[in-house]
This record gives C-alpha cells, sequence and structure tokens, in this order.
C-alpha cells in the first residue's frame, strides 16, 4: 500500500458524459501526477500540481482537466468521454517535485 | 517530443539466470526513474538515477545510467519467480515524464 488512494476503483459510463476522478496524496507530499495507461497509448504523463498549483502538462486533451485543493487532494475531470478514452488513471504523489513517485491504485475507466 | 525505448519487450528467463533490460532516449535528461508493475497492479518506484554513472542496487535488480550515451540499463542478477512483473522506465525531460513501453519479464522455474 502506497497510502496514495483513489477512487472510485472503476467506472463504466456513456460517450458523452463526464466524471471525476479522486487522489488523495500521502501524507506530506505537495506534488501530484495523473497518469494514463490504455493497451495503444501506454503510460502517458497527464499533468502535475505542486501545492495547488500546476506545474507540468503532458499530454493532456483539452476535454481533461485537473486542480489540486488546498487540502492537497486532487481531481481529474474527464468530459465529453469517448471509446478512446477508457484507461486506467493513476494518481501519484511525491514529497517535492522530482522526488520518488508513489502510485495509487489506479481508476479504470470504461466508455461504452 | 522525447522518445524512450526499451528492449527487449517481452523476456522469458530461467530462475537462477542473469539478464539486462536497456532503456535508451533520444534526448538529454537528467532524471532517469525504472517502475515495476504486477499484472492489475498499480507502479511501484524501482530507482531514480540523477546523474551520469549512477548506479543503484535493490536486492536482484541493479540499475545504472550513462547521459553520454542516453542508456539506462536494469540488470537482474539470479532471477527468481517474484520478479516477473513488467519494468518500465520513464525520463523526465522539460517537466514532463516520458515512459517506455515496457518490458514483460516472466521468470520460468
Amino acid at each position: 500500500d502506497s497510502g496514495v488512494t483513489q477512487t472510485p476503483k472503476h467506472l463504466i459510463t456513456a460517450t458523452g458524459q463526464r466524471v471525476t476522478l479522486r487522489c488523495s496524496p500521502r501524507s506530506g507530499d505537495l506534488s501530484v501526477y495523473w497518469y494514463q495507461q490504455s493497451l495503444d497509448q501506454g503510460l502517458q504523463f497527464l499533468i502535475q500540481y505542486y501545492n495547488g498549483e500546476e506545474r507540468a502538462k503532458g499530454n493532456i486533451l483539452e476535454r481533461f482537466s485537473a486542480q489540486q485543493f488546498p487540502d492537497l487532494h486532487s481531481e481529474l475531470n474527464l468530459s465529453s468521454l469517448e471509446l478512446g478514452d477508457s484507461a486506467l488513471y493513476f494518481c501519484a504523489s511525491s514529497v517535492q517535485m522530482l522526488d520518488t513517485q508513489y502510485f495509487g491504485p489506479g481508476t479504470r475507466l470504461t466508455v461504452l | 517530443e522525447l522518445k524512450v525505448e526499451q528492449n527487449p519487450l517481452f523476456l522469458s528467463m530461467q530462475e537462477g539466470k542473469n539478464y539486462t533490460i536497456y532503456c535508451n532516449y533520444s534526448t538529454t535528461s537528467d532524471r532517469l526513474y525504472w517502475y515495476r508493475q504486477d499484472p492489475g497492479k498499480s507502479l511501484e518506484s524501482l530507482f531514480v538515477l540523477l546523474s551520469n554513472g549512477a548506479v543503484k542496487q535493490e536486492g536482484r535488480l541493479m540499475a545504472s545510467l550513462d547521459t553520454k550515451a542516453r542508456l539506462s540499463t536494469l540488470h537482474i542478477t539470479a532471477a527468481v519467480h517474484d520478479l516477473s512483473a513488467t519494468y518500465f522506465c520513464a525520463v523526465r525531460y522539460g517537466n514532463q515524464f516520458y515512459f517506455g513501453t515496457g518490458t514483460s519479464l516472466t521468470v520460468i522455474p
């Protein structure tokens, strides 16, 4: 158990819908990262926050957005969902920005 | 965009044998990560390598970094079944993280 929690574990929804994935970092970690893992695209870095501020942006679609709240938990919002958005979404956290990252168990999103 | 290539993609090895997984990347980076992922599970951080010539070891795994060659290796010594997993390298470049395709390792008794 890494200490990073993600909810929900599984999410099944329809195309065109909007979902929110939640991540709670390890106690004391200030940096949160979001990743997408799919069979065709592999592991892709989406976005990073540090102490509430966006610090790096990767291959994140415009339909996706994220934020980190004052209590340091983070949410990833996915809207206008398409079949191709079906994937595992991982959240990770670290103490500082470039430290070892600890990954949560992931949220498996299925878009039907 | 930085490219990260791992080879081999699949590796089947017998217990007790040694082998090396290679990770090549296309642009200079100051930080390289190795992760392990068990089937259906999340990623576990193995090593963070920061500088040229860095070598880190944990149990039967040893990782090294050659920044001039843009190459990192993950060496497995005397493999055991518990090491069966997929291993990913990842490179930090311009505040982003780029992952290799992963090497699926199966250790056969």
